[in-house]
């Protein structure tokens, strides 16, 4: 079945820690978005990726890298875990582009101790 | 900065009651809208979607939104609910330009009792 996969599907994490989350996508969608989710404020955008070998900071990009080696894969990186980065994941594609309509994956829940 | 309100944080409804979610976003340009909904424990699902044309537009499960350019609004309505709408709803809002990805609204919780 076509979609998007993410992984772990949860993890807890000593802070400081490093952590990759990863994210991969069959539908050969050109755009990719991460977003974290946390109560009361909705899902917010930490990278995006118009295509492969491009990428780009979203609202909130602090304490978080991602790369787009190709079209598939788009894996967001934890330097050094804090604990305010405990939050769910979710990693989205976009069949028209950016701006368009996005297909989420089922996310990763992240715990930061 | 762009931004997008949903004034309900959250809804309780009995089955059978209509709904409406306000929806409203700081754009003066050319958007696309988006209705997502997320049930309890799982992951975002697009309701519908406008890009153009009519401003009137149906998704899934009996939802429909209107679009009406001049309140910058985008309410989704359901005439009738079902205990099966518990979840949590989200407006999403894209300037229609390159290089921009999805502005999510907090999202309202709709609580359908049966």
């Amino acid at each position: 079945i076509a979609g998007i996969t993410q992984a772990p599907t949860s993890q807890i994490l000593a802070a400081g820690r490093r952590m990759t989350l990863r994210c991969t996508q069959d539908m050969r969608h050109n755009a990719m978005y991460w977003y974290r989710q946390d109560l009361g404020l909705g899902l917010r955008l930490i990278h995006y990726s118009n295509t492969a070998g491009t990428t780009g900071k979203g609202e909130v990009p602090d304490g978080y890298s991602v790369s787009r080696a190709n079209t598939d894969d788009f894996p967001l990186t934890l330097a050094s875990a804090v604990p305010s980065q405990t939050s769910v994941y979710f990693c989205a594609s976009s069949e028209e582009g950016i701006g368009g309509t996005q297909y989420f994956g089922p996310g990763t829940r992240l715990t930061v101790l | 900065a762009q931004s997008v309100s949903q004034h309900n944080h959250h809804v309780i409804l009995s089955e059978a009651a209509s709904l409406e979610l306000g929806c409203n976003y700081s754009y003066g340009g050319t958007v696309n809208l988006f209705w997502y909904v997320q049930y309890p424990g799982q992951h975002l699902q697009l309701l519908l979607k406008y890009f153009s044309g009519d401003p009137l537009v149906k998704g899934i499960k009996g939802f429909e939104a209107e679009f009406i350019k001049s309140k910058f609004s985008f309410n989704l309505r359901k005439p009738s609910v079902q205990w099966s709408d518990t979840a949590e709803y989200f407006c999403a809002v894209s300037p229609n330009q390159a290089g921009t990805a999805l502005i999510f609204g907090k999202g309202t919780t709709l609580s359908v009792s049966s």
